[in-house]
């Protein structure tokens, strides 16, 4: 069963900085490229970041290029995002999904259950 | 950037209604766009892929059509098991916009 497990959520100050991570099984990680999408409460789905199966090509949103990077170990079978100068608007639920072998038509089938990221003094 | 318009936000409907949300793009995206379904306090799932590829267990009362700029998804028969948030994701070129999410509710 192809699952992915979130983990490294949890309660920052502004400007602080927090690494999530992402476990993923069932699968050969490195055959494919891999996502964040996030969700502020009551809030709509917001892209976050791609990474390709190898790590050549790497996207993201403008809303936090510059200060979260996105990175994978294929060996170990993990997705990480790690974002630094957090700000109160970055408070969300952060779910990683599966992409496509190729990015063409990146589509996110499975998600993660999702961690949630509070960012408050 | 990519621009993805659903409408309506929100709509409500019975049980055994004809449902139908529209999605458009603010540029060409060819069949690059993909349906998930939520549910409150779960994450989301990928219901249609390339506008009318319906992902393995998905029921057949949901469909997609379109192209271009403009996609719709499809409930032929809503069941209760149907009511949740439905969004389109353009995935042409990053950044992969979602759509604002259309709220579909029981009457």
């Amino acid at each position: 069963e192809v699952q992915l497990v979130e983990s490294g959520g949890g309660l920052v100050k502004p400007g602080g900085s927090l690494r999530l991570s992402c476990a993923a099984s069932g699968f050969t990680l490195s055959g494919y490229s891999m996502n964040w999408v996030r969700q502020a409460p009551g809030k709509g789905l917001e892209w976050v970041s791609s990474i390709s199966g190898g790590s050549t090509y790497i996207h993201y949103a403008d809303s936090v290029k510059g200060r979260f990077t996105i990175f994978r170990d294929n060996a170990e079978n993990s997705l990480y995002l790690q974002m630094n100068s957090l700000r109160a608007e970055d408070t969300a639920v952060y779910y990683c999904a599966r992409g496509t072998a190729t990015m063409t038509n990146n589509c996110f089938d499975p998600w993660g259950q999702g961690i949630l990221v509070t960012v408050s003094s | 950037d990519i621009q993805m318009t659903q409408s309506p936000s929100s709509l409500s409907a019975s049980v055994g209604d004809r449902v139908t949300i529209t999605c458009r793009a603010s540029q060409t995206i060819n069949s690059y766009l993909n349906w998930y379904q939520q549910k409150p306090g779960r994450a989301p799932k990928l219901l249609i892929s390339v506008a009318s590829s319906l992902q393995s267990g998905v029921p057949l009362r949901f469909s997609g059509s379109g192209s271009g700029t403009d996609f719709t998804l499809t409930i032929s028969s809503l069941q209760p098991e149907d009511f949740a948030t439905y969004y389109c994701q353009q995935s042409n070129s990053p950044p992969y916009t979602f759509g604002q999410g259309t709220k579909v509710e029981i009457k």
